[in-house]
């Protein structure tokens, strides 16, 4: 089946630094992909949406430019999150829909922990 | 605006069924999923059906789906200690804060 690979899976990093954060489509060519973030015993809160070759959609009060967003090509997106701070810490999570064999489904990295310092 | 909601906790006994319910408010949602989380990981989709399904079986998991109530239910049956987990609902783009289900020996 359709597998999404994400990239690293753990990060600690100083505050003020940035982070790179990669989802690659293994099995597919992803035209969009998600970036969810995740708060402790909280649900998944989308962020943004990656469209390959155009500018990230973000959702309301997602800073831009806290968090960019580059989708280069149909099998990887990125998500930067920019001068890290401690507030920033939190699971990440990328996933991906296979636009030809399953529109609706969506297929989940397996998140990476970031922690700021 | 557009919610899921379902409830934080269940803990069942090894064996017995496990029911985790669901409410959502966007009736445009074509699909409605069940994803599985468990410590420290990602998603893992369990299953989903289509919104003019009212059932669908999978293995030991049945989806019920009450469009008119906007109710989805995952039943898992003879849960296992494996079966620990936190389980979400989501429509098309929303997610339900997650169940943890804790299995009891």
């Amino acid at each position: 089946g359709a597998v999404v690979s994400q990239h690293p899976s753990r990060v600690i990093c100083k505050s003020g630094t940035s982070v790179k954060i990669e989802c690659r489509s293994l099995d597919f060519q992803a035209t969009t992909m998600f970036w969810y973030r995740q708060f402790p015993k909280q649900s998944l809160m989308l962020m943004a949406t990656s469209n390959e070759g155009s500018k990230a959609t973000y959702e309301q009060g997602v800073e831009k430019d806290k968090f960019l967003i580059n989708h280069a090509s149909l099998t990887l997106s990125t998500l930067t999150v920019t001068s890290a701070h401690p507030e920033d810490s939190s699971f990440y999570i990328c996933s991906a829909r296979d636009p030809v064999l399953a529109k609706n489904i969506q297929y989940f990295g397996a998140g990476t922990r970031l922690s700021v310092l | 605006g557009e919610d899921v909601e379902q409830s934080l906790f269940l803990s069942v006994r090894e064996g017995d069924s496990s029911v985790i319910n669901c409410t959502y408010t966007d009736s445009s949602s074509t699909y409605l999923y069940w994803y599985k989380q468990e410590p420290g990981a990602g998603l893992q989709l369990l299953t989903y059906i289509f919104s003019n399904m009212d059932m669908k079986q999978d293995q030991r998991l049945t989806v019920l789906l009450n469009k008119k109530d906007k109710h989805l239910s995952l039943r898992i049956a003879d849960t296992q200690t494996g079966d620990s987990a936190i389980y979400f609902c989501a429509d098309d783009m929303r997610f339900g804060a997650g169940t943890r289900l804790t299995v009891k020996p």
